[in-house]
């Protein structure tokens, strides 16, 4: 079964650029419509980020659209997140996963990320 | 978009049932059957439960139902168990490639 493991910087400075790597495993990104990236501040709740399909078509939440990138490399079955001028507000455990709003049905395990001078 | 609105919290004894709902308008919850329910436990990632209103993927029990009338969709757990004992989130798609989650529910099992 798909698997899929975030990875990247634990602790990003105020203003700075948040980049993650989500590891797709036991499956291919050309297998799914969609790949996702979700957010949960520290005792908050779900926030979506956008998502992307394989043919590189990406959807981004309307505040988040001119701070966030999403992107794939079919040939390493890796997905990208980058989030620009990032604030304290933007520390959160982030998730990868498979899967649009009819569903999102496998979620990697988060990385938390952290900003802070 | 606003967030869906659940109850902060729920609680049930084992073998109880106990109904989560999630309420949206009519530009998110009750204009499409795209509303999914996700469990979490503590320091875990969310878990799949229900998608489009009322299908539940292989391997989720039977316990787990969902519904939707107008905007608001709900989630049943019957005959509670302790394992039950979660954060459940409803999320909805909302139109135009973008959606919305509710804010969570915290269910007890007592």
């Amino acid at each position: 079964q798909v698997q899929l493991q975030e990875s990247g910087p634990g602790l990003v400075k105020p203003s700075g650029t948040l980049s993650l790597t989500c590891a797709v495993s036991g499956g291919s990104i050309n297998d799914r419509g969609w790949w996702s990236w979700v957010r949960q501040p520290p005792g908050k709740g779900l926030e979506w980020l956008g998502e992307i399909s394989p043919s590189g078509t990406a959807n981004y939440k309307p505040s988040l659209t001119s701070r966030v990138t999403i992107s794939i490399d079919k040939s390493k079955n890796h997905l990208f997140l980058n989030l620009r001028s990032v604030t304290a507000a933007d520390t959160a455990v982030y998730y990868c996963v498979r899967g649009g709003w009819s569903k999102f049905d496998t979620w990697g395990q988060g990385t938390l990320v952290a900003v802070s001078s | 978009q606003s967030a869906l609105t659940q109850p902060p919290s729920a609680s049930g004894s084992p073998g109880q049932s106990v109904t989560i709902s999630c309420t949206g308008t009519s530009s998110d919850v009750g204009g499409y059957n795209y509303v999914s329910w996700y469990q979490q436990h503590p320091g875990k990632a969310p878990k799949l439960m229900i998608y489009e209103v009322s299908k539940r993927p292989s391997g989720v029990p039977d316990r787990f139902s969902g519904s939707k009338s107008d905007n608001t969709a709900s989630l049943t757990v019957s005959g509670l168990q302790p394992e039950d004992e979660a954060d459940y989130y409803c999320s909805s798609y909302a139109g135009s490639n973008n959606g919305v989650f509710g804010g969570g529910t915290k269910l007890t099992v007592l």
